[in-house]
């Protein structure tokens, strides 16, 4: 069945723009978690949803970064102002019923900001 | 706070020599403790878990034990193949909250 895709796969911004990530979880699946991978690093948690609500925003590094779920399914997150230290892969992963399942990993969103 | 150490990379090794990739956390309570993997140009892929003291993780011939009293979980292969060429995330989540915490990755090259 298909995994968890996120798209753009790549993005380049220039500095101060803002930009829109998107995340399809696995069909069905309650909880959502927003990852952050600076490069050579191991990924950093930003925020968790379980359905539409927004439990755990503790990781997002400041009041630029906003993220969604309206529907309880798709997600967006979106960075505002983008600056040249946003640049990193961020990583949406998505589990079936309580955060303590296993989480799957999206293939990230590649984002460049010149 | 909570952390996961791994040894830095890169690993290289031959094929069929043994592995052996260390991890240490500090955490409260009891985690949960995982070994995630990244093959190039793919999306992190869990590769196995532990939940209790003692446990056993294993897959695809990879291996890790839960050490509470040293804190560890080190993964372990007795041979190891071009195909294993990756990078490897040792990680826990604690039962405090829902987000796992990551170590900043191993990156093992594997040569014929």
């Amino acid at each position: 069945g298909a995994g968890v895709s996120q798209s753009p796969r790549y993005k380049v911004a220039k500095r101060g723009q803002d930009v829109a990530l998107r995340c399809d979880p696995i069909s069905g699946h309650v909880s959502l978690f927003w990852y952050q991978q600076a490069l050579g690093q191991g990924p950093e948690f930003l925020t968790y949803f379980q359905n539409e609500a927004q439990l755990d925003k503790s990781g997002l590094p400041s009041d630029r970064f906003f993220a969604e779920r309206p529907e309880g399914s798709v997600s967006t997150l979106k960075i505002q102002r983008t600056q040249q230290e946003d640049s990193a892969v961020y990583l949406c992963a998505s589990s079936s019923s309580t955060p303590k399942e296993t989480q799957y990993f999206g293939p990230g969103t590649r984002l460049l900001v010149l | 706070g909570d952390s996961v150490t791994q040894m830095e990379g890169p690993v290289t090794l031959s094929e069929e020599a043994f592995l052996t990739i260390n991890c240490t956390y500090t955490a409260t309570g009891y985690p949960s403790l995982f070994w995630y993997v990244q093959y190039p140009g793919e999306g992190l892929q869990l590769l196995l878990k532990a939940t209790k003291a003692d446990d056993k993780g294993s897959n695809k011939g990879f291996e890790a034990t839960y050490r509470k009293e040293t804190t560890s979980f080190h993964l372990e292969k007795g041979s190891v193949q071009v195909s294993d060429s990756a990078v490897y995330f040792c990680a826990l989540r604690t039962n405090r909250d829902d987000k796992i915490i990551f170590g900043k990755g191993t990156r093992l090259h594997i040569l014929p």
